[in-house]
């Protein structure tokens, strides 16, 4: 079963306009959240992260905010430009054994 | 160069074969992962190392095995390729296990 869920495969945005990424968990035990961004042929990269003991973390265009009581947290991209196209994975510490559970992935397109 | 390189970044093999995808960093980083990513699945880990000598499995480690007698280098093996191992993989290192992995740029292995 799934413990990090991306419901939506994709998204499409104007570009000037905010994106947001959704991403649900099943785990009240994990501790420590990550964004990753993918492009075609390329490694995952590291975007932002969030610890459980933050509800929001900032960094330039990008936040990341955190509702531990219902499981989930979204990356916001405000404002969004084409270069952001990509696919965002988020991810999960599971503290006890220092395992990222990572979710499906959701394939960004910013249209100009 | 620094950083994290896989090698090869293509791999065409034969159901039954043996295979081994190499991954060498150069930060010192003390942990290493593999992951595979399929459509629908998103990344997933199958096996990943603490420090030199130390290994573990991950979510799908079942026909692979894994070595790391040096710190930099992570090697992964199919001793009897099948085609449910096509797939991407990639691999990653960290500083520590709760801190953000770094990503080769993959392995795509289509296995006939």
């Amino acid at each position: 079963d799934q413990q990090v869920k991306q419901n939506s495969p994709s998204l499409s945005v104007q570009e000037g306009r905010i994106s947001i990424l959704n991403c649900d968990y099943t785990n009240s035990m994990f501790d420590y959240f990550l964004w990753y961004k993918k492009y075609p042929a390329e490694g995952p990269t590291f975007l932002i992260s969030i610890s459980s003991i933050k509800d929001k973390n900032e960094d330039g265009r990008f936040t990341v905010f955190l509702n531990k009581s219902a499981k989930h947290l979204s990356l916001h991209i405000v404002p969004s430009q084409p270069g952001d196209s990509a696919v965002y994975f988020c991810a999960a510490l599971e503290m006890e054994t220092y395992k990222y559970i990572f979710g499906t992935g959701t394939r960004l397109k910013v249209l100009a | 160069d620094a950083g994290i390189t896989q090698s090869p970044r293509y791999k065409i093999t034969e159901t039954g074969r043996q295979v081994t995808l190499m991954c060498h960093q150069t930060w010192s980083h003390s942990y290493m992962f593999w992951y595979r990513q399929d459509l629908g699945h998103g990344l997933r880990l199958i096996y990943y190392s603490a420090a030199a000598d130390i290994t573990d499995k991950g979510e799908v480690p079942d026909g692979y095995v894994v070595s790391r007698s040096k710190t930099e280098n992570f090697p992964l093996t199919l001793e009897s390729a099948t085609r449910s191992q096509t797939s991407v993989y990639f691999c990653a290192s960290s500083v520590s296990g709760n801190n953000e992995q770094f990503f080769g740029p993959g392995t795509r292995l289509t296995v006939l």
